[in-house]
């Protein structure tokens, strides 16, 4: 399972656009990177998720480079709601156990 | 997607009891996982809930201190046994592999929130 490295905090200001980067260097073949977010005391929720070049859907979007040893979630104008963690997950989609790591903590300010 | 239930939500519990928290699930799922997650850290892995069979745990959980069962594709439990202050945490059930529908999105319940005094 490839181990992935976050920042473990951001701070942003409503209406900025936030970058997080997740820096998996040994990813494999075959997986997928996947982006979660939760707000305390609930379950993880799915954001997005990806192989490779750009997803976007109507939350965030992913960038994925060529290598593949990286990937850079992005929230367009963040809000308040927006404070949570993230956490950046790397398997083999589809019947395989998900690994967290220590993920980031994005903290919006009014 | 998938609804995930859990019971209890919430639950303040006696040095050395048990308790069982239930996972049910309102799709038919091929996987099912169980996390821990206590005050301020990430998600740990428990173990893969195997329908029919005897579930997989990860390093440092055990069967005796975790039992966990899985009598079909839409439930599950685990049972934190003889439990101490160290296992104060929020247990989460995870689906994975919604029966029909393509893709491999990890769903999440809300967690069950055990305190143990």
């Amino acid at each position: 399972l490839a181990k992935t490295t976050q920042p473990i905090s951001m701070d942003s200001y409503e209406g900025q656009e936030v970058n997080i980067t997740c820096s998996h260097n040994n990813i494999a073949t075959n997986d997928y990177i996947t982006w979660y977010q939760q707000f305390p005391s609930q379950g993880p929720r799915f954001i997005i998720q990806g192989y490779k070049t750009k997803v976007t859907n109507e939350v965030a979007s992913l960038f994925i480079p060529a290598d593949r040893k990286s990937s850079t979630l992005s929230l367009p104008r963040v809000s308040l709601s927006d404070t949570a963690v993230y956490y950046c997950l790397v398997g083999v989609a589809g019947g395989f156990k998900t690994i967290f790591g220590a993920g980031t903590r994005l903290f919006v300010k009014a | 997607s998938a609804v995930i239930s859990q019971k209890p939500s919430r639950d303040i519990c006696q040095r050395g009891t048990s308790l069982t928290i239930q996972c049910q699930v309102d799709s038919q799922v091929t996987m099912m996982f169980w996390y821990r997650q206590q005050p301020g850290q990430s998600l740990t892995l428990i173990a893969t809930a195997n329908q029919g069979s005897e579930a997989t745990y990860e390093s440092g959980f055990v069967i005796d201190k975790f039992p966990i069962s899985r009598p079909n594709l839409t439930f599950s439990t685990l049972t934190v046994s003889n439990m101490s202050p160290e296992d104060s945490s929020i247990y989460l059930c995870s689906v994975e592999g919604l029966l029909g529908v393509p893709g491999n999105t990890i769903y999440f319940g809300e967690g069950s929130w055990l305190t143990v005094v």
